[in-house]
């Protein structure tokens, strides 16, 4: 089955923990990216990777550092985590660029205390 | 002013009703457009995508846009309790941003029977 996987999916964890959450897609996709979601505000995009060691900042990148070391994979790692970084975040993947839209994981919902 | 903009609704529309749902864009380097669906505690599905003007029809869905007005809509024909989610409006720009996919906040649709 074509999907993206992320994990976990429910994490709390403390202020200035590092931690990494963890994408993978099985659909050789160009394309990955990262949204977090907050009520109010949106989805909102973090990170965005063309290919394999090209990434690029999306609208609210401080905080959070990304890596594409592999086609398929696109972790997103927290250094130190502060409470305001509490959000539901999705990985998504997409083919391509033009026409092409992304394809979401089922999220995450991390909790810092 | 924010780059998509959607009114947050609620929308209610009777079962068996057209339901209609704008967006409007602020960067007229915008050249792909997208409507996603997220049910409530869910991930955003991909339902329609257009990039010409005009309109671009899809089983019930019908997705419209202007360029020259910055707008987009989607209107949903016979409308089921089971479109009652939100739907998020999503723009992407050309050139060097082709990965960079920027959300409206949604509009929640309700369809009552």
């Amino acid at each position: 089955e074509a999907q993206v996987t992320q994990n976990p999916r429910y994490l709390i964890t403390v202020t200035g923990k590092k931690l990494t959450v963890t994408c993978s897609q099985n659909m050789n996709h160009e394309y990955m990216s990262w949204y977090r979601q907050d009520p109010g505000l949106g989805l909102r995009q973090i990170y965005y990777s063309m290919n394999v060691e090209v990434t690029d900042k999306g609208d609210v990148p401080e905080g959070y550092k990304v890596s594409r070391k592999e086609k398929r994979n696109f972790p997103l790692i927290l250094e130190s985590p502060s409470p305001n970084q509490t959000s539901l975040y999705f990985c998504a993947s997409s083919e391509g660029a033009g026409s092409y839209g992304y394809t979401f994981g089922s999220g995450t919902r991390l909790t810092v205390v | 002013q924010k780059e998509v903009e959607q009114n947050s609704g609620p929308l209610s529309v009777p079962e068996g009703a057209i339901a209609s749902l704008n967006c409007t864009y602020s960067d007229r380097g915008s050249q792909s457009f997208f409507w996603y669906r997220q049910y409530s505690g869910k991930s955003p599905e991909l339902i329609m995508s257009i990039y010409s003007n005009g309109d671009k029809e899809d089983g019930r869905f019908t997705a419209q846009l202007n360029k020259a007005s910055q707008y987009v809509s989607l209107l949903i024909r016979d409308s089921q309790p089971s479109d009652s989610a939100t739907y998020l409006c999503a723009v992407k720009r050309g050139g060097t941003s082709y990965g960079k996919l920027t959300f409206g906040q949604g509009t929640i649709l309700t369809v009552h029977p």
